[in-house]
């Protein structure tokens, strides 16, 4: 079956340290984003990749990075510098950069030792 | 500014029929997305609606009023497992037609 694979599902941090999350897709989508949800708040968006080697920055980059190597993959990396990472972390792609519905993966639980 | 309105929380009972609104201020407007989404899920697509009028999807209906910047998600013959978050979404004008702006959602609890 076709989808979007997160992992891990829970994810804990310690103080300075960076942690990956990753995302997987074989749906051929060639956008793919990064929302992070906070209890109360709207999805907000973290990066986008539109296509291979290339993504821009959403609302809410600061202290986060990607990657966009292969077009099945776009991991998230919430660095040292995100000082308030908890939340939950969603990945979702979509056939273009047009904008069809979003497809979304299960999402990452990441909290703060 | 960018701004999408929804109620925080709805109560309804098993088998009544609910309406969750939506209003929402963007600059431009590329169509506006339903989703559900059960408590640590994916959320899941409902209903697009790009043009005034309502789209039906069996119990599931959604409509939309661009002149009034609203739309309503109306469930009917609710089911227990209808408790759950319904976010609006609205993609953007021409310069952001990839983004979606989502709403902070509707939490929908149904009762016996």
């Amino acid at each position: 079956d076709g989808g979007i694979t997160q992992s891990p599902k829970y994810l804990f941090r310690k103080e300075g340290q960076n942690v990956t999350l990753s995302c997987e897709q074989n749906l051929n989508h060639d956008a793919m984003y990064w929302y992070r949800q906070d209890p109360g708040q709207g999805l907000r968006l973290i990066y986008y990749s539109q296509i291979v080697n290339d993504f821009q920055k959403g609302d809410i980059a600061e202290g986060y990075s990607v990657s966009r190597e292969k077009k099945e993959s776009f991991p998230l990396t919430v660095t040292s510098a995100q000082k308030n990472p908890t939340a939950f972390y969603l990945c979702a792609s979509s056939i273009t950069q047009k904008g069809e519905k979003l497809f979304f993966g299960s999402g990452t639980q990441l909290s703060v030792l | 500014g960018q701004n999408i309105d929804q109620p925080t929380e709805m109560t309804a009972t098993e088998g009544a029929i609910v309406q969750i609104n939506c209003t929402y201020q963007t600059s431009g407007f590329n169509g506006l997305f339903w989703y559900q989404q059960h408590a640590g899920e994916a959320p899941t697509f409902l209903s697009y609606n790009v043009l005034d009028g309502l789209e039906e999807k069996g119990r599931f209906s959604s409509f939309l009023s661009r002149s009034k910047g609203y739309s309503y998600l109306l469930l009917k013959e609710l089911q227990m497992k209808d408790s759950a978050s319904y976010l609006c979404a609205v993609r953007g004008g021409v310069d952001s037609s990839y983004k979606l702006i989502f709403g902070s959602g509707t939490r929908l609890l149904v009762r016996p």
